[in-house]
């Protein structure tokens, strides 16, 4: 069972509000991923850090943001919620050492922007 | 040009039939390749790790072919409990450990 947890699990909010969305993992991992996934479509990554005080723009544009002030804690931000940012937000994270390792997923964050 | 591409699918099969899935990497120096299950709604689960001489895990075979840069996933005696999407995923450059592909939706019939 991987050790990256994510919450709240479901998140309905109205539009306008901050929300942050919690990951945190207790593997030790070096880099850390946010992910974004609607439903039946492919995962896009848009933020990814490598280590504390790292974190990188993904492939896709977002207008969330993140940080990592401590190895096992990376949340997502967002300023002020639109209906379009209502999608499902998966955290994932690698051992980075070595060479590059399987992911490990949290079970994802369900947001709903009304 | 996606760095991983899969074919979408879906794929419908009957239970027990034999299914094989492709995908292709762009990057040639690639060297981490993995096949991970996502079941509807939930996050991606890692199934098996490809390894450069090929490896089989009960129903399950992945190979790679480094040359034509395609990794493959067949599995045999197709399970209800089979149908998911499967996720190719190679490690890029540019830093990114990760690149998934699509997916292909497997759907096993009764």
């Amino acid at each position: 069972e991987a050790d990256i947890y994510q919450t709240p699990r479901y998140l309905v909010i109205g539009t306008g509000k901050k929300i942050t969305l919690e990951c945190s993992q207790t593997m030790g991992h070096d880099k850390m991923y946010w992910y974004q996934q609607d439903p039946g479509m492919e995962l896009h990554l848009i933020h990814y850090s490598y280590g504390v005080n790292s974190t990188e723009k993904g492939d896709l544009s977002s207008e969330s943001t993140v940080s990592r002030i401590r190895t096992e804690h990376f949340p997502l931000t967002l300023e002020s919620a639109r209906p379009s940012h209502t999608s499902q937000y998966l955290c994932a994270s690698t051992d980075g050492t070595g060479g590059d390792t399987e992911a490990f997923f949290g079970q994802g964050t369900r947001l709903t922007v009304v | 040009r996606k760095e991983v591409e899969q074919d979408p699918g879906p794929f419908n099969v009957p239970e027990g039939a034999t299914v094989a899935f492709n995908c292709t990497y762009s990057n040639s120096a690639s060297q981490s390749f993995f096949w991970y299950r996502q079941d509807c709604r939930k996050e991606p689960k890692l199934l098996m790790s490809v390894y450069s001489s090929g490896n089989e895990d009960g129903r399950f075979t992945a190979q790679l072919n480094r040359a034509s840069q395609y990794i493959s996933l067949l599995i045999r005696d197709s399970k209800l409990s089979d149908s998911a999407t499967y996720l190719c995923v190679v490690n890029g450059d540019s830093g990114y450990a990760l690149n998934f592909g699509k997916g292909t939706s497997l759907l096993v019939t009764p």
